[in-house]
């Protein structure tokens, strides 16, 4: 059964630093892997896609990694700002299942002091 | 572009009463999914839409939940009876086909309490 792990679960940090948000996944067999945006009452946003054949997506000051083989996937968020603040939550499709049957993890909460 | 529209935004309901949720996709959009978001928890697909016949609806209790999507443009999510573990939040999203890499779009929810 895939499972989807997110580290940390909370996350404070000062505007201007770069940070990393992980994801790990049990079951390297997958179709691919999406970071998600959610901020408080709101829905998901999509931030990146990384199909199972990329190493890497990126954009603007987002950037996402993918090793499938060793089932982790990394977000960085460069130059943060507090409008980065949202809670990020990465979300896995595994081959064989319908597009909208993504296995999410919990998510981290990020806070961006100014 | 007009995003996902749901409705309500809000519902108090008591345990055993029935409750319905609308979803109008963004236009043009084939595939229509309705997630389950428990407070702290990723969302959990509940039914997938392919125009109006129903892709994958493998984890929608169906003893008590339904789900429909007449004409392939509006759906609506139904909860009868409610029970308390159902208290979440309801996302309703859409994608412009079933193809591999396309985005989906999320609309803003639709919180439900069951007390």
């Amino acid at each position: 059964k895939q499972e989807v792990t997110q580290i940390p679960a909370a996350l404070s940090v000062p505007e201007g630093e770069n940070l990393v948000l992980n994801c790990s996944f049990t079951d390297s067999a997958i179709y691919n892997l999406q970071w998600f945006r959610q901020d408080p009452g709101k829905g998901l946003t999509s931030l990146l896609l990384i199909q199972s054949s990329q190493r890497e997506q990126t954009s603007g000051r987002l950037n996402a990694s993918l090793d499938k083989s060793s089932g982790r996937s990394t977000l960085y968020i460069a130059a943060s700002q507090p409008g980065d603040s949202a809670t990020y939550l990465c979300a896995v499709r595994k081959y064989g299942g319908s597009q909208g049957n993504l296995i999410f993890g919990k998510g981290t909460k990020l806070s961006v002091k100014p | 572009e007009a995003g996902v529209a749901q409705s309500p935004r809000y519902k108090i309901i008591e345990k055993r009463q029935s409750v319905a949720f609308w979803c109008n996709p963004i236009s043009g959009h084939a595939t229509l999914y309705w997630y389950q978001q428990i407070l702290g928890q990723g969302p959990k697909l509940l039914i997938q839409f392919q125009n109006n016949g129903v892709v994958d609806d493998s984890q929608l209790p169906k003893d008590r939940f339904s789900a429909e999507r007449l004409k392939g443009v509006d759906s609506t999510l139904k909860i009868q009876p409610a029970k308390l573990e159902d208290s979440a939040v309801y996302l309703c999203a859409s994608s412009p086909s079933k193809g591999a890499g396309n985005t989906i779009y999320f609309g803003e929810g639709s919180w439900l309490t069951v007390v």
